[in-house]
């Protein structure tokens, strides 16, 4: 199946900081989603975005599905921002495969 | 979008028993799929459940330890079968929604501990 990379896997954030993850997948994708789980274990819809560039408030994300890659920023970072953020893929078998995540922790 | 309920949200069980967790959709879904993401661990995918066949596993997945039901478009059980330890995780379930460009929305999730 296709391989999903995520860096870096920890990161540590001062309050109001900015920041770039990054991930890479092995082949083309007919999806990707970026996902933020929270220190309860749900899994928060962040982007839809299997190309193009797309912002939500203080997050945005941009893929480049010829080069294979997706980068998710945040900025002016918050506590609120800590958890593992999780890059997912669909491929040529149709099924989500999902990265092993970045866990971000913001510190106030 | 989609709003997920699953029952229970936790459970501590003793091995060798079982456990349903049950996953209820606000809207009528053709695909639901049921997660298993252990500790510090990513998240991997147990089940396709389809309405009206039987579910399609997952290499490493059977369906005699994870016996999966989807009676209707808005509902589905996974059971978890003669429990050990090792299955001691989080189990969430998800549906995809729209056609052109299918998005997939995950359900609280079931924290199980194994005892």
């Amino acid at each position: 199946g296709i391989q999903v990379e995520q860096s870096p896997p920890d990161l540590i954030l001062q309050e109001g900081a900015n920041s770039t993850l990054r991930c890479n997948f092995s082949d083309s994708v007919n999806n990707l989603q970026w996902f933020h789980q929270n220190p309860w274990g749900q899994l928060i819809n962040l982007f839809y975005i299997p190309s193009g560039t797309k912002q939500n408030g203080r997050l945005s994300a941009t893929t480049v599905a010829t080069e294979r890659y997706s980068l998710l920023y945040i900025s002016s970072s918050q506590t609120t921002d800590s958890g593992v953020y999780f890059c997912a893929v669909v491929g040529y078998d149709y099924k989500l495969s999902f990265g092993a995540g970045t866990t971000v922790t913001v510190r106030a | 979008s989609a709003v997920i309920s699953q029952k229970p949200s936790r459970d501590i069980c003793q091995r060798g028993t079982s456990l349903t967790i049950q996953c209820q959709v606000d809207s009528q879904v053709t695909m639901m799929f049921w997660y298993r993401q252990q500790p510090g661990q990513s998240l991997t995918l147990i089940a396709t459940a389809n309405q009206g066949s039987e579910a399609t596993y997952e290499s490493g997945f059977v369906i005699d330890k994870f016996p999966i039901s989807r009676p209707n478009l808005t509902f589905s059980t996974l059971t978890v079968s003669n429990m050990s330890p090792e299955d001691s995780s989080i189990y969430l379930c998800s549906v995809e929604v729209g056609t052109s460009g299918s998005v997939q929305y995950f359900g609280p999730g079931t924290r199980l501990t194994v005892t």
